[in-house]
C-alpha cells in the first residue's frame, strides 16, 4: 500500500520554463511533507519542506504547495536550470510514527538547455 | 561539517554470501536510519536508532538482516545470506534527533547480489 506516490516518473521541461512535480499521499496524519533532490551516485540532498499548517513555502526558485483537502502537494521551480536533472522524491512523516520518512517512487527531471 | 559516510560504495556478491555495510553519521547527530532503495523506488526504512536504542525495525528482514549501533555513533548492517532481492542501494541518513524530520543522507553502498 503506498501512501505517497509522485505518478510522473519523468519530466522534460525547457531551461528558463517552470517545473511542477506532484505527489499525493493517502495518510491523513502526515503532518510535515520534504522534497529531496537525488543526482546519480549520490544521497539524497534536503531541497525544502512544509508543515501542515502552511499551504505555501518558497525558497528561492523553489516553492513547494500543500493542498491538504486534496491530500496533494506540489514542487514548483522557477526558473529552471539545467543543474536541477535529478530525480526529485516526495517524502511525508507525522510526529505519531518516530518522524520517519515515508518516500514517493521518485520524478526524474530533465531541463533542457 | 563533515556528511554521512558510508563504505564500501559498490559491492557484488553471490547469492547465500554475507555482507556488511559501514555507516558514520554527522557528528552529533543522535538518530541513524538504513534505507533500502530499489531501483525505481523511493527508499524503504529499514530500522531506525536512537542513540543505541532501536526505535523502529518494524521492516527489517530480521531472519537475514541485522544492524548494530553499539556506542551511538557508527553502525553496520549486515545481510546473512544474502538473495537476489536484496541487490538495491542501501542508505544510510541521520538526523539532530529523533524529533527531526529532516534527515541527511549518505553517498550509499550499491549491492548486487548474483
Amino acid at each position: 500500500d503506498q501512501q505517497v506516490k509522485q505518478n510522473s516518473p519523468s519530466l522534460s521541461v525547457q531551461e528558463g520554463r517552470i517545473s511542477i512535480l506532484n505527489c499525493d499521499y493517502t495518510n491523513s496524519m502526515f503532518d510535515y511533507f520534504l522534497w529531496y533532490k537525488k543526482y546519480p551516485a549520490e544521497g539524497p540532498t534536503f531541497l525544502i519542506s512544509i508543515s501542515s499548517i502552511k499551504d505555501k513555502n518558497e525558497d528561492g526558485r523553489f516553492t513547494v504547495f500543500l493542498n491538504k483537502s486534496a491530500k496533494h502537494l506540489s514542487l514548483h521551480i522557477v526558473p529552471s536550470q539545467p543543474g536541477d536533472s535529478a530525480v526529485y522524491f516526495c517524502a511525508a512523516s507525522d510526529e505519531d510514527s518516530s518522524y520517519k520518512l515515508i518516500f514517493g517512487s521518485g520524478t526524474r527531471l530533465l531541463v533542457r538547455p | 561539517e563533515a556528511g554521512v559516510a558510508q563504505s564500501p560504495r559498490y559491492k557484488i556478491i553471490e547469492k547465500r554470501q554475507s555482507v556488511a555495510f559501514w555507516c558514520n553519521p554527522i557528528s552529533g547527530h543522535a538518530t541513524l536510519y538504513w534505507y533500502q532503495q530499489i531501483l525505481g523506488q523511493g527508499p524503504k526504512l529499514l530500522i531506525q536508532f536512537q542513540n543505541n536504542g532501536v526505535v523502529d525495525d518494524s521492516q527489517l528482514p530480521k531472519d537475514r538482516f541485522s544492524a548494530e549501533r553499539l556506542k551511538g555513533v557508527d553502525s553496520t548492517l549486515k545481510i546473512q545470506p544474502a538473495k537476489l532481492e536484496d541487490s538495491a542501494v542501501y542508505l544510510c541518513a541521520s538526523s539532530r534527533d529523533s524529533t527531526s524530520y529532516e534527515q541527511y543522507f549518505g553517498p550509499g553502498t550499491r549491492l548486487t547480489v548474483t
